[in-house]
Protein backbone atom coordinates (compact mmCIF):
# COMPACT_ATOMS: atom_id res chain seq x y z
CA UNK A 1 0.00 0.00 0.00
CA UNK A 2 0.56 3.64 0.18
CA UNK A 3 3.19 4.84 2.27
CA UNK A 4 4.10 8.34 3.88
CA UNK A 5 7.32 8.95 5.43
CA UNK A 6 7.42 11.66 8.21
CA UNK A 7 10.11 13.09 10.15
CA UNK A 8 11.39 13.27 12.89
CA UNK A 9 9.68 10.66 14.83
CA UNK A 10 10.21 12.97 17.49
CA UNK A 11 11.97 15.96 18.59
CA UNK A 12 13.11 18.04 21.46
CA UNK A 13 14.10 22.26 21.29
CA UNK A 14 14.82 24.88 22.97
CA UNK A 15 12.18 27.63 23.01
CA UNK A 16 12.25 30.27 20.22
CA UNK A 17 13.98 27.89 17.86
CA UNK A 18 12.46 26.72 14.43
CA UNK A 19 11.56 22.96 14.03
CA UNK A 20 11.00 21.50 10.82
CA UNK A 21 8.83 18.46 9.81
CA UNK A 22 9.19 16.54 6.93
CA UNK A 23 6.26 14.30 4.97
CA UNK A 24 7.27 12.67 1.77
CA UNK A 25 4.48 10.35 -0.20
CA UNK A 26 7.25 7.36 -0.95
CA UNK A 27 5.77 5.65 -3.68
CA UNK A 28 2.48 7.65 -5.12
CA UNK A 29 2.02 11.47 -5.74
CA UNK A 30 -0.09 13.20 -3.29
CA UNK A 31 -1.95 15.96 -4.81
CA UNK A 32 -3.07 17.18 -1.51
CA UNK A 33 -1.66 17.35 2.08
CA UNK A 34 -3.03 18.21 5.20
CA UNK A 35 -1.14 18.91 8.93
CA UNK A 36 -2.99 17.56 12.10
CA UNK A 37 -2.24 18.55 15.35
CA UNK A 38 -2.94 16.11 18.78
CA UNK A 39 -3.31 17.22 22.00
CA UNK A 40 -3.23 14.67 24.66
CA UNK A 41 -7.12 12.87 24.85
CA UNK A 42 -8.14 14.99 21.90
CA UNK A 43 -9.26 14.63 18.38
CA UNK A 44 -6.84 14.78 15.46
CA UNK A 45 -7.64 18.48 14.69
CA UNK A 46 -6.61 19.69 10.81
CA UNK A 47 -4.38 22.86 10.98
CA UNK A 48 -3.77 23.41 7.45
CA UNK A 49 -4.50 22.01 3.87
CA UNK A 50 -2.14 22.09 1.41
CA UNK A 51 -1.69 21.21 -2.93
CA UNK A 52 1.02 21.28 -4.64
CA UNK A 53 2.74 24.12 -5.71
CA UNK A 54 -0.03 26.96 -4.28
CA UNK A 55 -0.47 28.31 -0.67
CA UNK A 56 -1.63 26.29 2.12
CA UNK A 57 -5.02 26.84 3.36
CA UNK A 58 -4.91 27.38 7.45
CA UNK A 59 -7.98 26.43 9.47
CA UNK A 60 -9.05 29.63 11.62
CA UNK A 61 -7.12 30.20 14.83
CA UNK A 62 -4.32 28.84 13.42
CA UNK A 63 -0.91 31.42 13.47
CA UNK A 64 -0.25 31.16 9.11
CA UNK A 65 3.27 33.05 10.08
CA UNK A 66 3.88 30.42 12.72
CA UNK A 67 3.25 27.56 10.91
CA UNK A 68 4.86 27.57 7.72
CA UNK A 69 3.55 25.08 5.53
CA UNK A 70 5.81 24.21 1.94
CA UNK A 71 4.51 21.88 -0.29
CA UNK A 72 6.71 22.17 -3.29
CA UNK A 73 6.49 18.72 -4.97
CA UNK A 74 3.94 16.32 -5.42
CA UNK A 75 5.83 13.59 -2.74
CA UNK A 76 7.25 16.22 -0.51
CA UNK A 77 5.29 18.76 2.19
CA UNK A 78 7.35 20.39 4.96
CA UNK A 79 5.88 21.85 8.66
CA UNK A 80 8.04 24.50 9.84
CA UNK A 81 7.08 25.23 13.81
CA UNK A 82 8.93 29.20 13.70
CA UNK A 83 9.95 30.40 16.95
CA UNK A 84 8.24 27.40 19.30
CA UNK A 85 7.32 28.04 22.42
CA UNK A 86 6.00 25.18 25.25
CA UNK A 87 2.61 25.50 24.11
CA UNK A 88 3.21 24.65 20.69
CA UNK A 89 4.51 20.93 22.31
CA UNK A 90 2.16 18.69 20.56
CA UNK A 91 1.86 15.58 18.66
CA UNK A 92 2.04 16.57 14.53
CA UNK A 93 0.53 13.80 12.11
CA UNK A 94 0.68 14.55 8.55
CA UNK A 95 -1.57 12.91 5.72
CA UNK A 96 -1.46 12.54 2.02
CA UNK A 97 -4.43 12.28 -0.58
CA UNK A 98 -3.72 10.91 -4.20
CA UNK A 99 -6.99 13.26 -5.37
CA UNK A 100 -8.13 15.73 -2.65
CA UNK A 101 -11.32 14.17 -2.81
CA UNK A 102 -12.66 13.36 0.68
CA UNK A 103 -14.51 10.34 -0.40
CA UNK A 104 -11.42 8.45 -0.69
CA UNK A 105 -8.92 7.11 1.94
CA UNK A 106 -6.04 9.33 3.35
CA UNK A 107 -2.50 7.84 3.61
CA UNK A 108 -1.05 9.08 7.03
CA UNK A 109 2.63 9.22 8.32
CA UNK A 110 3.75 8.56 11.87
CA UNK A 111 3.38 11.66 13.56
CA UNK A 112 6.20 13.81 15.38
CA UNK A 113 6.32 14.23 19.35
CA UNK A 114 7.39 18.09 19.78
CA UNK A 115 8.71 18.83 22.96
CA UNK A 116 9.85 22.31 23.00
CA UNK A 117 11.50 23.54 26.52
CA UNK B 1 -18.62 23.54 14.71
CA UNK B 2 -19.51 20.16 13.93
CA UNK B 3 -18.99 17.24 16.16
CA UNK B 4 -18.00 13.48 15.50
CA UNK B 5 -18.34 11.63 18.53
CA UNK B 6 -17.36 8.32 19.61
CA UNK B 7 -18.34 6.11 21.98
CA UNK B 8 -17.12 4.32 24.42
CA UNK B 9 -13.62 6.03 24.97
CA UNK B 10 -12.18 2.97 25.72
CA UNK B 11 -13.01 -1.32 25.84
CA UNK B 12 -11.52 -4.06 26.92
CA UNK B 13 -12.17 -7.39 25.95
CA UNK B 14 -10.98 -11.13 25.99
CA UNK B 15 -9.39 -12.44 23.29
CA UNK B 16 -12.35 -14.39 20.90
CA UNK B 17 -14.68 -11.64 22.15
CA UNK B 18 -16.56 -9.86 19.72
CA UNK B 19 -17.04 -5.55 20.18
CA UNK B 20 -18.72 -2.78 18.03
CA UNK B 21 -18.09 1.06 18.92
CA UNK B 22 -20.48 3.95 17.62
CA UNK B 23 -19.35 6.40 15.77
CA UNK B 24 -21.84 10.24 15.75
CA UNK B 25 -22.01 12.72 13.04
CA UNK B 26 -24.19 15.23 11.67
CA UNK B 27 -27.15 13.84 9.76
CA UNK B 28 -27.02 16.95 7.22
CA UNK B 29 -25.16 17.63 4.26
CA UNK B 30 -23.38 13.83 4.30
CA UNK B 31 -20.17 13.14 1.88
CA UNK B 32 -18.45 10.60 3.38
CA UNK B 33 -17.34 8.67 6.57
CA UNK B 34 -13.79 7.36 7.28
CA UNK B 35 -12.69 4.63 9.52
CA UNK B 36 -8.91 4.36 10.48
CA UNK B 37 -7.01 1.85 12.70
CA UNK B 38 -4.20 3.48 14.55
CA UNK B 39 -1.80 1.06 16.07
CA UNK B 40 0.57 2.52 18.76
CA UNK B 41 3.66 4.39 17.10
CA UNK B 42 2.71 3.14 13.87
CA UNK B 43 0.33 5.31 11.04
CA UNK B 44 -3.78 5.45 11.03
CA UNK B 45 -4.43 2.46 8.26
CA UNK B 46 -7.54 3.27 6.49
CA UNK B 47 -10.24 0.64 6.90
CA UNK B 48 -13.10 1.85 5.02
CA UNK B 49 -14.15 4.73 3.81
CA UNK B 50 -18.43 4.90 3.58
CA UNK B 51 -20.54 6.99 1.60
CA UNK B 52 -24.26 5.35 0.64
CA UNK B 53 -26.92 5.27 3.25
CA UNK B 54 -27.31 1.50 4.17
CA UNK B 55 -23.61 0.92 3.55
CA UNK B 56 -22.31 -2.01 5.12
CA UNK B 57 -18.36 -2.72 4.51
CA UNK B 58 -16.28 -5.83 5.62
CA UNK B 59 -12.59 -6.68 5.42
CA UNK B 60 -11.76 -10.09 7.25
CA UNK B 61 -13.43 -9.99 10.58
CA UNK B 62 -14.25 -5.95 10.58
CA UNK B 63 -17.25 -4.77 9.07
CA UNK B 64 -18.98 -1.16 9.43
CA UNK B 65 -22.44 0.00 8.84
CA UNK B 66 -23.18 3.22 7.95
CA UNK B 67 -26.68 5.27 9.05
CA UNK B 68 -26.47 8.67 7.26
CA UNK B 69 -30.19 9.79 8.11
CA UNK B 70 -29.64 9.31 11.74
CA UNK B 71 -26.11 10.00 12.02
CA UNK B 72 -23.59 7.07 13.06
CA UNK B 73 -22.10 4.22 12.27
CA UNK B 74 -20.99 0.97 13.74
CA UNK B 75 -17.37 -0.68 13.68
CA UNK B 76 -18.08 -4.67 14.37
CA UNK B 77 -14.73 -6.52 14.99
CA UNK B 78 -15.91 -10.50 15.31
CA UNK B 79 -13.79 -12.70 17.37
CA UNK B 80 -11.12 -10.49 18.50
CA UNK B 81 -7.58 -10.67 18.39
CA UNK B 82 -4.95 -9.48 20.60
CA UNK B 83 -3.49 -7.84 17.00
CA UNK B 84 -7.10 -5.82 16.98
CA UNK B 85 -5.33 -3.49 19.81
CA UNK B 86 -5.69 -0.46 18.99
CA UNK B 87 -7.42 2.97 18.81
CA UNK B 88 -9.73 3.20 16.23
CA UNK B 89 -10.63 6.59 14.47
CA UNK B 90 -13.85 7.66 12.52
CA UNK B 91 -13.65 10.88 10.86
CA UNK B 92 -16.65 12.48 9.02
CA UNK B 93 -15.85 14.38 5.61
CA UNK B 94 -17.69 18.12 5.05
CA UNK B 95 -16.41 21.20 3.20
CA UNK B 96 -13.41 19.48 1.68
CA UNK B 97 -11.54 17.95 5.11
CA UNK B 98 -11.89 15.35 7.53
CA UNK B 99 -13.38 15.97 11.56
CA UNK B 100 -12.21 13.28 13.90
CA UNK B 101 -13.38 12.23 16.42
CA UNK B 102 -11.13 10.94 19.43
CA UNK B 103 -11.08 7.42 18.93
CA UNK B 104 -12.25 4.29 20.74
CA UNK B 105 -9.25 2.70 22.18
CA UNK B 106 -9.86 -1.57 22.40
CA UNK B 107 -7.61 -3.60 24.18
CA UNK B 108 -8.07 -7.34 23.67
CA UNK B 109 -6.65 -9.32 26.43
CA UNK B 110 -5.18 -13.44 25.60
Amino acid sequence: GAVVSQHPSWVICKSGTSVKIECRSLDFQATTMFWYRQFPKQSLMLMATSNEGSKATYEQGVEKDKFLINHASLTLSTLTVTSAHPEDSSFYICSASTSGDTNEKLFFGSGTQLSVL
Amino acid sequence: ILNVEQSPQSLHVQEGDSTNFTCSFPSSNFYALHWYRWETAKSPEALFVMTLNGDEKKKGRISATLNTKEGYSYLYIKGSQPEDSATYLCAFAQGGKLIFGQGTELSVKP
